[in-house]
């Protein structure tokens, strides 16, 4: 089985950086996946991290460590749309199965 | 490219009465098809999914069932619903080798 652990809520001043952790326990870990969920609405897809290292994408960067199980989004430029639930899945073995943590809610204030 | 459709986009029922939820996808062929529910204040929990026709896993014992009548085509239901069986139903799909998960609208349902 795995354990996911975010954050339950987050603030962040407009124009800000923000980081976002997740860090989890599996035993078979095969990637870490980043989605974006605003208020009643479906997730989105933000980044796919499978290495070490940071993947870039515009304002959004992830990072992982697998040593450490750890990863972390980094939002750049905050702007007020970014506010949102961001959620931190895990996937393990060589299955197509995702476990979601419950979600990081950020708030972009003024 | 590839869409995803679910219906309907809203529901409510009463305790007890039947339920029939649906997803399509278009643009692709064989995918995986997955169902997943997101209580208030929640994460997604993954209740189902399939790999192909009439294959189905289920992940979670509950009074729901899915079925995969055709590729593109994933059908959640319920006998009997219960007032613990509201909350945000979403259907995501995946390519085969990638494990990528995109996301339908999702269907609110909400029992009363």
């Amino acid at each position: 089985g795995q354990n996911i652990d975010q954050p339950t809520e987050m603030t962040a001043t407009e124009g800000a950086i923000v980081q976002i952790n997740c860090t989890y326990q599996t035993s078979g870990f095969n990637g870490l996946f980043w989605y974006q969920q605003h208020a009643g609405e479906a997730p989105t897809f933000l980044s796919y991290n499978v290495l070490d290292g940071l993947e870039e994408k515009g304002r959004f960067s992830s990072f992982l460590s697998r040593s450490k199980g750890y990863s972390y989004l980094l939002l750049k430029e905050l702007q007020m749309k970014d506010s949102a639930s961001y959620l931190c899945a895990v996937r393990e073995g060589g299955g197509n199965k995702l476990t979601f943590g419950t979600g990081t809610q950020l708030k972009v204030e003024l | 490219s590839q869409t995803i459709h679910q219906w309907p986009a809203t529901l409510v029922q009463p305790v007890g009465s039947p339920l029939s939820l649906e997803c399509t996808v278009e643009g692709t062929s064989n995918p995986n098809l997955y169902w997943y529910r997101q209580a208030a204040g929640r994460g997604l929990q993954l209740l189902f999914y399939s790999v192909g026709i009439g294959q189905i896993s289920s992940e979670v014992p509950q009074n729901l069932s899915a079925s995969r009548p055709q590729d593109r085509q994933f059908i959640l239901s319920s006998k009997k619903l219960l007032l613990s069986d509201s909350g945000f139903y979403l259907c995501a799909w995946s390519l085969r080798g990638y494990p990528g998960q995109f996301f339908g609208p999702g269907t609110r349902l909400t029992v009363l």
